[in-house]
């Protein structure tokens, strides 16, 4: 079956430290999205990828780095510089035919403390 | 500036209601894709409609319609004949040209028995 990989689910971490959330999709989309979930908040864009190598800051990128080595991955890395990590995150992909449907993975909920 | 506004921040009906969830959306630009995106507990988003600004036409599925008015910007959602399962919060989403999504804050529906 064809989908958006994100592991894990839960993820805990100390406060101070770096955390890499993974994000593997098999529809050969070519454009992978990350956005960030707090509660009444909506959906906010932290990073996109439009194609390998190549990468975007979204709305609030600070803090947070990305890689797009491979098609099919897209990894966010929280680190101690972001000063609220603890929110719900959710990887999107989509096809770049025009159509901006995004699909989205199950998430991962991290806290930091 | 893209913006999308779902003033509704949280509605509660009883099953077999009809509910509408309204969507204001703001963009400059003349060529765009509006979404709905429903996120049931698990955490997962689904994608439910894409429309685009050419076509105002009204759709229906089974129990879901969406009125879209171009004059008004507004893209709204109804549930017909309400049912437990359709709890969840559901998004807004309006789409830009770099292909990225604004996402409304959502709204959270609760039907209950």
């Amino acid at each position: 079956d064809g989908g958006i990989t994100q592991s894990p689910k839960y993820l805990f971490r100390k406060e101070g430290q770096n955390v890499t959330l993974s994000c593997e999709q098999n529809l050969n989309h070519d454009a992978m999205y990350w956005y960030r979930q707090d509660p009444g908040q909506g959906l906010r864009l932290i990073y996109y990828s439009q194609i390998v190598n190549d990468f975007q800051k979204g709305d609030i990128a600070e803090g947070y780095s990305v890689s797009r080595e491979k098609k099919e991955s897209f990894p966010l890395t929280v680190t101690s510089a972001q000063k609220n990590p603890t929110a719900f995150y959710l990887c999107a992909s989509s096809a770049r035919d025009g159509s901006y449907e995004q699909y989205f993975g199950p998430g991962t909920r991290l806290t930091v403390t | 500036a893209q913006k999308v506004t779902q003033a509704q921040t949280e509605i509660s009906v009883v099953e077999k209601e009809d509910v509408t969830l309204d969507c204001v959306y703001e963009t400059r630009d003349t060529t765009y894709y509006l979404f709905w995106y429903k996120q049931p507990p698990s955490g997962e988003l689904v994608f439910l409609i894409r429309r685009n600004s050419f076509d105002e036409q009204n759709e229906i599925s089974g129990r879901y319609s969406w009125n879209f008015q171009k004059s008004t910007s507004s893209f709204n959602f109804t549930i017909t004949a309400s049912q437990v399962v359709d709890s969840a919060v559901y998004f807004c989403a309006l789409s830009a040209r770099d292909s990225t999504l604004t996402f409304g804050k959502g709204t959270m529906l609760l039907v209950s028995p």
